[in-house]
């Protein structure tokens, strides 16, 4: 079993349309997450960092982080046609991003 | 900005020849690099870290003979796979951090590299 799951999708999305992506992982020891963008033959982007549990919101985006249920969110509001990407959560036992756990990715559609 | 390049951005070779593949930090001089590997529609693992100045520290199941990396600069770090075969057909991405390993990392643009 991976220590990061992430459901790989392909999730597809009207315009405008609330997104919900998610991870769940097994490692309890996971303190910092984050969210990247990737799109198509490019390299991830980090989105959004959060330590421990509790919401952080930039823009449209919004991460939750459940350290109780080792389960991870994160909500674009308002989606656009340029938020079709994959994302991809990521966690690590320590402040060291580079030692970061990935999930495969889900791939996200928005529709005009 | 902190941005960081990659060349080349693809690569096509023969089997059994070797292949370099820079990372570069264009604005920041990276004390730490990493350099990750992906296969379609899988998530990204973790093949080194490369700190200046120093030898790279390698993860787990990876042959440190067979990817080379050299960090000779704070700017500069490079992966050679050796006597590449078609199984290492892959798209490598490096990133860097700017600071102490507290420091967000910063991702390339990535290489794909096809191995005949």
């Amino acid at each position: 079993q991976k220590e990061v799951e992430q459901d790989p999708g392909p999730l597809s999305v009207p315009e405008g349309a609330i997104v919900s992506l998610n991870c769940t992982y097994s490692n309890s020891a996971f303190q910092y997450f984050m969210w990247y963008r990737q799109y198509s033959r490019k390299g991830p982007e980090l989105l959004m960092y959060t330590y421990s549990s509790g919401n952080k919101e930039d823009g449209r985006f919004t991460a939750q982080v459940d350290k109780s249920s080792k389960y991870i969110s994160l909500f674009i509001r308002d989606s656009q046609p340029s938020d079709s990407a994959t994302y991809l959560c990521a966690m690590s036992m320590n402040t060291n991003a580079g030692k970061s756990t990935f999930g495969d990715g889900t791939t996200l559609t928005v529709k005009p | 900005g902190a941005v960081v390049s990659q060349h080349p951005s693809w690569v096509i070779c023969k089997s059994g020849t070797s292949v370099k593949i820079e990372c570069r930090s264009l604005d920041f001089q990276a004390t730490t690099m990493f350099w990750y590997r992906q296969f379609p529609k899988q998530s990204l693992m973790l093949m080194a870290t490369s700190n200046e100045g120093s030898k790279a520290t390698y993860e787990q199941g990876v042959e440190k003979d067979k990817f080379l990396i050299n960090h000779a600069s704070l700017t500069l770090s490079t992966l050679t796979v050796t006597s590449a075969h078609p199984e290492d057909s892959s798209f490598y991405i490096c990133s860097a951090q700017k600071g102490g390993s507290t420091d967000t990392q910063y991702f390339g643009p990535g290489t794909r590299l096809t191995v005949l």
